[in-house]
């Protein structure tokens, strides 16, 4: 399977301790996107990474939360201290980024879920 | 005031009918929009792209209209398999600014 991969899909842990997701995107995809989705919502951005530079950061990343993409490949997304209201589908996207585009795709993982309780 | 927000539905309709609904995009520097379609604890996947022009891919037809900052999808000949929730993206493109904003989603049931 070449598309995006998430680990763990699964996700239960007690409040105030720490977890880290792992995403490895698409082989040649330069660009790495991470994205919160809870029931009833659509996926809201998080952070992306061009190449193993983060670009951008949401307000909704609190500095609980870091990302690493150390050699532009794989990425990692830790959560420290642990709260119920973290409790959402972490999703991770990857694309091909060419400056002469502004038409792209972005290719989604299947997520993983974070239930804290 | 969300960037993208869409009638959640949900649209319950029976095969072969044919569905439509909107979204309201805020930002009119937006520069790129897209359906994304997603399917009950699936990732969202790459519908379609929506042109300016209007643009049809099967039995689905996308149109843009700028001036009210809305964007609409069609679905003719409903299926089964078309069951799923339907999200608006729209992507403001700039200097270091990809990132896609999603609408919460418009729910569409097609019974037998």
């Amino acid at each position: 399977d070449t598309g995006v991969s998430q680990d763990p899909r699964h996700k239960i842990t007690k409040r105030g301790q720490n977890v880290t997701f792992r995403c490895d995107p698409i082989s040649e995809h330069n660009r790495l996107y991470w994205y919160r989705q809870t029931l009833g919502q659509g996926p809201e951005f998080l952070t992306y990474f061009q190449n193993e530079a983060q670009l951008e950061k949401s307000r909704l990343l609190s500095d609980r939360f870091s990302a690493e993409r150390p050699k532009g490949s794989f990425s990692t997304l830790e959560i420290q201290r642990t709260e119920q209201g973290d409790s959402a589908m972490y999703l991770c996207a990857s694309s091909l980024q060419d400056p002469r585009d502004t038409d792209y795709e972005q290719y989604f993982g299947p997520g993983t879920r974070l239930t804290v309780t | 005031r969300k960037e993208v927000e869409q009638d959640p539905g949900p649209f319950n309709v029976p095969e072969g009918a044919t569905v439509a609904f909107n979204c309201t995009y805020s930002n009119s520097a937006s520069q790129s929009f897209f359906w994304y379609r997603q399917d009950c604890r699936k990732e969202p996947k790459l519908l379609m792209s929506v042109y300016s022009s209007g643009n049809e891919d099967g039995r689905f037809t996308a149109q843009l209209n700028r001036a009210s900052q809305y964007i609409s999808l069609l679905i003719r000949d409903s299926k089964l398999s078309d069951s799923a929730t339907y999200l608006c993206v729209v992507n403001i493109v700039g200097s270091n600014d990809y990132k896609l904003s999603f609408g919460a989603g418009t729910t569409v049931t097609v019974r037998a």
